[in-house]
Order: structure tokens, then sequence, then C-alpha cells
């Protein structure tokens, strides 16, 4: 079983709609968390961490849920511009990997 | 910015070349990575270093070594290039403390024939 997995899509849905992705952690040592975006042939770049008490940017919101280690993302009013592949990653501790999940393509329909 | 470069966006090798892979970053970050990214298979972690001369195995360690002389630089060695090595090869790097995010290279897309 992989240590972080995500749906890997692709999720197909229309300009304007609310979509939401999980991602599932096994190690409960994990400590940080974040979601990442990677366009078509480009490298990922940070979307946002996650933190505890769940935390918004703009359309963008992200949970944490401990008890059941996974974490979420929640897309509003989705745009065009929001479709690329969305990544977790986990963190264990200051000096350790980085492990990501596979990622979960998105893409928004006009 | 925090800025990290890999040498090359586009290599192609032959099977059982020697390959080096370079990648520097400028924030002296401690933390330096080494992805290949597949399709399908995400991200997996090659190797890691956490400071000068340490390195600790990711999750495919196998046909890989790596350098780490410099905080600045990180490099990957495929010490006998074969097909299947053919794949993107990303560098990250990042501070040690807890929750920072991990910067990255532009790739490097690696072609073994």
């Amino acid at each position: 079983r992989k240590e972080v997995e995500q749906d890997p899509g692709p999720f197909n849905v229309p300009e304007g709609a609310t979509v939401a992705f999980n991602c599932t952690y096994s190690n409960s040592a994990s400590q940080s968390f974040f979601w990442y975006r990677q366009d078509c042939r480009k490298e990922p770049k940070l979307l946002m961490s996650v933190y505890s008490s769940g935390n918004e940017d703009g359309r963008f919101t992200a949970q944490l849920n401990r008890a059941s280690q996974y974490i979420s993302l929640l897309i509003r009013d989705s745009k065009l511009s929001d479709s690329a592949t969305y990544l977790c990653a986990v963190k264990h501790s200051s000096a350790s990997k980085i492990i990501f999940g596979s990622g979960t393509r998105l893409s928004i329909r006009p | 910015d925090v800025k990290v470069t890999q040498s090359s966006r586009y290599l192609v090798k032959r099977t059982g070349e020697k390959v080096f892979l370079e990648c520097v970053q400028d924030m002296d970050h401690e933390n330096m990575f080494w992805y290949r990214q597949d399709p399908g298979l995400g991200l997996r972690l090659i190797y890691f270093s956490y400071d000068v001369k340490m390195k600790e195995k990711g999750d495919i360690p196998e046909g890989y070594s790596v350098s780490r002389e410099k905080k600045e630089r990180f490099s990957l060695i495929l010490e006998s290039a074969s097909t299947n090595q053919t794949s993107m090869y990303l560098c990250a790097s990042n501070w040690i403390r807890m929750n920072t995010e991990a910067f990255f290279g532009q790739g490097t897309r690696l072609t073994v024939v």
C-alpha cells in the first residue's frame, strides 16, 4: 500500500462547479501537509499548506482530519485555469523526506 | 525568489552510459531531494539529503547514487543508464523547519536509448 494515496481522476467538471479531492496517508507520524498544483510539462508548485484548523485561500479550502488520516482540497467556483494535476504531500519530521501522492487530474470544461 | 536550477531540460543518453544530473539551489536550503515522475506513478523519491555529505535512500534508489559536496548542489548519478530509467527527473529543496514547502526545479526529461 502506498504511503500517500489519491484518486487519480480524471475529474471533469463544468466551469463554476465545486470540486473536492481527498488524499489519505498511512503514517500517523506525519506532521506537515501540502497541496501542490502541477501544470502539464511543468514542475509542481505549492498551492497551499494544510493546517490543523483548516485554511482557506480565496476559492480554495484545505482541511486536515488527523483521526481519519486524510487531507482534502475544495475548489469553489472552478475556473478553466484550474485545470491541472493536484498533488498532495506529507512530511514526517523536520529532516525527513516529503512523500507525494500520485496526483489527481482535474479538467474544467466551459 | 527561490531558484532551483537543473542543469538540463532534455537529455538523451545511451544504454550503459554514466549520467550526471545536477541541481543547484540559491536559498541555503538544508534539504534537497531527487524524484522521478512517470505517468500513473506520480512522484517517487529516489534519494534525499539533509546536509552536506549526508544522504538517505528514498523509495526507489536502485540504479542511482547521489553526491552532495556543497550545500547548494545535489547531483544524481545513473551509474549505468538503462532504458527503464527514461523518465522526468525533478529536483527539490526546502528548509529543515517543519512546515516549509519544497521548491522544485524545472525538471530534466531523460531519454535512454
